[in-house]
């Protein structure tokens, strides 16, 4: 089975904290990973993916096959950093099914 | 450059009546096509994927249907709505292994 697992529904720090949001995903082969955001009245949009291994907007996630993670973590949190953010799991190969998981609501405080 | 049109952005149907939305792509061929619904709490929900005309892969049974009658059109259907298909639905197209583009979204209540 494919799935992705977020634990966290919302998630609240302050401006200039750290943040991680969690993303577990369950598959038997070497999938591709990714990161989505939907900031408020736009459309969901790429934020990053594991294969490209790039800091967007300071976030950054690692891929760990050991414990089938990919979490998403940014050092110093911005209030513009507020948003739906969605893990996303697509099979390789021939495998053309893109999973979603549930979504962390990110909120900075000033 | 691709783009996604998805509509009607917005809709109300009245329980028992047919469905159709509309998803095209423009810029690319042999797209692979989605659609999902997007509820609180719930995340994005895969309903349906497509690799090609008339290659339609169902992951959630329920009372829709999905339909890909040209290369870079998905339509999802149903032939008599329930109330419980009120939501938020969204079409996406993605080459393999790339990023997913989404449409605007449809916001359907059925009354």
């Amino acid at each position: 089975a494919q799935r992705v697992t977020q634990p966290e529904k919302l998630l609240s720090v302050f401006k200039g904290a750290p943040v991680e949001l969690k993303c577990n995903y369950s598959y038997s082969g070497s999938p591709e990973l990714f990161w989505y955001v939907q900031y408020s009245r736009q459309r969901l949009q790429l934020l990053l993916r594991h294969i490209s291994r790039e800091s967007i907007k300071g976030f950054t996630a690692d891929l760990n096959k050991g414990e089938t993670s990919f979490h998403l973590k940014k050092p110093f949190a911005q209030e513009e950093d507020s948003a739906m953010y969605y893990c996303a799991l697509q099979g390789g190969g021939s495998n053309y099914k893109l999973t979603f998981g549930k979504g962390t609501l990110l909120t900075v405080n000033p | 450059s691709q783009t996604i049109h998805q509509w009607p952005a917005t809709l109300v149907q009245p329980v028992g009546s047919p469905l159709s939305l509309e998803c095209t792509v423009e810029g690319t061929s042999n797209p692979n096509l989605y659609w999902y619904r997007q509820a609180a709490g719930r995340g994005l929900q895969l309903l349906f994927y497509s690799v090609g005309i008339g290659q339609i892969s169902s992951e959630v049974p329920q009372n829709l249907s999905a339909s890909r009658p040209q290369d870079r059109q998905f339509i999802l259907s149903s032939k008599k709505l329930l109330l419980s298909d009120s939501g938020f639905y969204l079409c996406a197209w993605s080459p393999i292994g790339a990023e997913a583009f989404f449409g605007q979204g449809t916001r359907l209540t059925v009354v």
